[in-house]
């Protein structure tokens, strides 16, 4: 079966450089939410999309938006990067009221 | 707000015996429990859900909750743990706010399964 496909599976940015991670969720889901996990942390909520429709907003730096397209796939994109922003970023998807998938992450470093 | 609480950051058991994880919620409306397992440097995997329903609810790999609304409770079990379990187990709840709603994890926990 289809699962959520995130790119880059890694990525290495320089400070105050930009980054844009992408997220292709499961088929016909219409809902995609982002998470950041930080070095031995819980996922913390960023953002998530309805319908290409801003839904929920959790901890998001203003340095940071998203947009969700077409097809439900949605950009993560990451301005001034801080070495504080090194973490695995996380893609989700669902349909109505059922569970999550996820996608494998992106790890972002920066240095 | 929704929450849930992991009050263990570490369990340790040895193969072959049983296992429990606990995790206790806190949501306005009705709960929806999720239970994920996250490998070293992987991506989070669903094990089992809680929507409505059997308080017992079977998942993945052996795994299975039980959901006790009197405790607030959603601890994850396995009769009899394998050392491949080992791995961060994070319990999380939505409310029913919207199709829409986010996932709320808790601090997870690390299981150690010995030969």
């Amino acid at each position: 079966a289809a699962g959520v496909i995130q790119s880059p599976r890694h990525l290495i940015k320089e400070k105050r450089e930009t980054a844009t991670l992408k997220c292709y969720p499961i088929p016909r889901h219409d809902t995609v939410y982002w998470y950041q996990q930080g070095p031995g942390q819980d996922p913390q909520f960023l953002i998530s999309f309805y319908e290409k429709m801003q839904s929920d907003k959790g901890s998001i730096p203003d340095r940071f938006s998203a947009q969700q397209f077409s097809a439900y796939h949605s950009e993560l994109n990451m301005s001034s990067l801080e070495l504080g922003d090194s973490a695995l970023y996380f893609c989700a998807s669902s349909l109505g009221l059922g569970g999550y998938t996820f996608g494998s992450g992106t790890r972002l470093t920066v240095v | 707000a929704q929450s849930v609480a992991q009050p263990e950051d570490q369990v340790n058991v040895a193969e072959g015996n049983p296992l429990t994880v606990k995790c206790t919620y806190s949501v306005s409306g009705n709960p929806y429990l999720f239970w994920y397992v996250q490998y070293p440097n992987r991506g989070l995997q669903f094990l089992l859900k809680y929507i409505t329903g059997d308080n017992l609810v079977k998942g993945s790999y052996g795994f299975e909750a039980e959901f006790n609304k009197s405790q607030t409770s959603f601890h994850l079990k396995k009769p009899s743990a394998l050392v491949s379990d080992s791995a961060l187990y994070f319990c999380a709840v939505r409310d029913d706010a919207g199709t829409a709603s986010k996932l709320t994890f808790g601090t997870g926990t690390r299981l150690q399964v010995t030969l």
